[in-house]
């Protein structure tokens, strides 16, 4: 079966514009949650959706927005980037949230210039 | 100082050397993972482990919860084991990561 599916895989982006990354998860999988991963900071969580609603959200300013689909298909938007967003964006999905064995995308790299 | 620590930061051996990565963790959790990630980005689970040990082909995973550690252990390692492997834990949750150990197996 496919696995999770992140578009796009690449992009470049001026600082002070928007983004809007996807993600498409297994199928049957209604939980899709989001990371992001620099040099500096490693990786870290951003949010997570299960069934259209966020159940959490990690430690990121208000310009990191999602939401998910009732195809259980999830978007998030970066606003007003900044040079340090510059990062590989990964989403994961599982059947449950906070369920074990989570599948993960091969990430969408964000550059800001 | 971070909630998910591991040990070593950077590990060479050679083809067929026995591999100890460590994972030490200061939050309450109900379970563990680690997972590996090759050059390129994309990022693979290998274990979720909640108690004890699991074995997958020439990987085992223990959890010890009383001692919050864990460790991964690769046998007979290959040069094609090479890559970051990150533990990262679920308190709350979230998902906390380490900040990876990049193993790198020569032949």
């Amino acid at each position: 079966k496919a696995g999770v599916t992140q578009t796009p895989r690449y992009l470049i982006k001026t600082r002070g514009q928007q983004v809007t990354l996807s993600c498409s998860p297994i199928s049957g999988h209604r939980s899709v949650s989001w990371y992001q991963q620099t040099p500096g900071q490693g990786l870290q969580f951003l949010f997570e959706y299960f069934s259209e609603t966020q159940r959490n959200k990690g430690n990121f300013p208000g310009r990191f927005s999602g939401r998910q689909f009732s195809n259980s298909r999830s978007e998030m938007n970066v606003s007003t980037l900044e040079l340090g967003d510059s990062a590989l964006y990964l989403c994961a999905s599982s059947q449950t949230p906070g369920a074990f064995g989570y599948t993960f995308g091969s990430g969408t790299r964000l550059t800001v210039v | 100082k971070n909630e998910v620590e591991q040990s070593p930061q950077n590990l060479t051996a050679q083809e067929g050397e026995f591999i100890t990565i460590n994972c030490s963790y200061s939050v309450g959790i109900s379970a563990l993972h680690w997972l590996q990630q090759h050059p390129g980005g994309g990022i693979v689970s290998l274990f979720m482990l909640s108690s004890g040990k699991k074995k997958h082909g020439r990987l085992i995973a223990t959890i010890n919860i009383q001692e919050k550690h864990s460790s991964l252990h690769i046998t007979a390692s290959h040069p094609r084991d090479s890559a970051v492997y990150i533990c990262a834990v679920n308190p709350d949750n979230d998902m906390r990561f380490g900040a990876g150990t990049r193993l790198t197996v020569k032949p």
